[in-house]
């Protein structure tokens, strides 16, 4: 079985440039987390997915960040304009019912 | 609202020493609890869980108690290796599918 599938696993842009994430969900999750974990630090979570409804992105920003997540399966997190503050690893993680939630690898964005 | 505490690290053992990684929460309700692993380079993958009190979790030799009397849920293993290496995160699960995590704790087991 595939797991959780993200891309780019790297990204370097310049401040105030866009920037999009892509998360392919293992097949049947229904839900789906975006999280960001800066360097020594834990995952915090960004926003919350069931199925196609976000049910907790109260820790988005919503002024330079914003999510979708198209008939409940992938999901693309973006931030624009992209600040220095903002380098860190996005996470996307999945969730079946009765299951953990399972990881995929995370892309690392430098912004210079 | 809910939240994982973790012990700083890193934490630097020898190579057969005992383990402890001490985890507490705050949770409403009844919450799920974790112990995800990240190898270096890799992602975050589940160590062991528990779901609920008096339940222990445990996997590779590791092991863990849920303790809702004391609210923790503390990581232990009798005798590390130098592939357990890693940074160790302690997280709940608690009302819908709400997953929080702790600050992580580095290991550094030395041969």
């Amino acid at each position: 079985e595939a797991g959780v599938v993200q891309s780019p696993r790297y990204k370097i842009i310049e401040k105030k440039q866009p920037v999009a994430f892509w998360c392919n969900p293992i097949s049947g999750h229904n839900t789906l987390y975006w999280y960001r974990q800066n360097l020594g630090q834990g995952p915090e979570l960004l926003i919350r997915y069931e199925n196609e409804e976000a049910v907790d992105d109260s820790q988005l920003p919503k002024d330079r960040f914003s999510a979708e997540r198209l008939k409940g399966v992938d999901s693309t997190l973006k931030i624009q304009p992209a600040e220095l503050g903002d380098s860190a690893v996005y996470l996307c993680a999945s969730r079946g019912r009765d299951t953990e939630a399972f990881f995929g690898q995370g892309t690392r964005l430098t912004v210079v | 609202g809910d939240s994982v505490t973790q012990m700083e690290g890193p934490v630097t053992l020898s190579e057969e020493a005992f383990l402890t990684i001490n985890c507490t929460y705050t949770a409403t309700g009844y919450p799920s609890l974790f112990w995800y692993v990240q190898y270096p380079g890799e992602g975050l993958q589940l160590l062991l869980k528990a779901t609920k009190a008096d339940d222990k979790g445990s996997n590779k030799g590791f092991e863990a108690t849920y303790r809702k009397e004391t609210t923790s849920f503390h990581l232990e293993k009798g005798s590390v290796q130098v592939s357990d290496s890693a940074v160790y995160f302690c997280a709940l699960s608690s009302y819908g599918n709400k997953l929080v995590f702790g600050a992580g704790t580095i290991l550094r087991v030395k041969s």
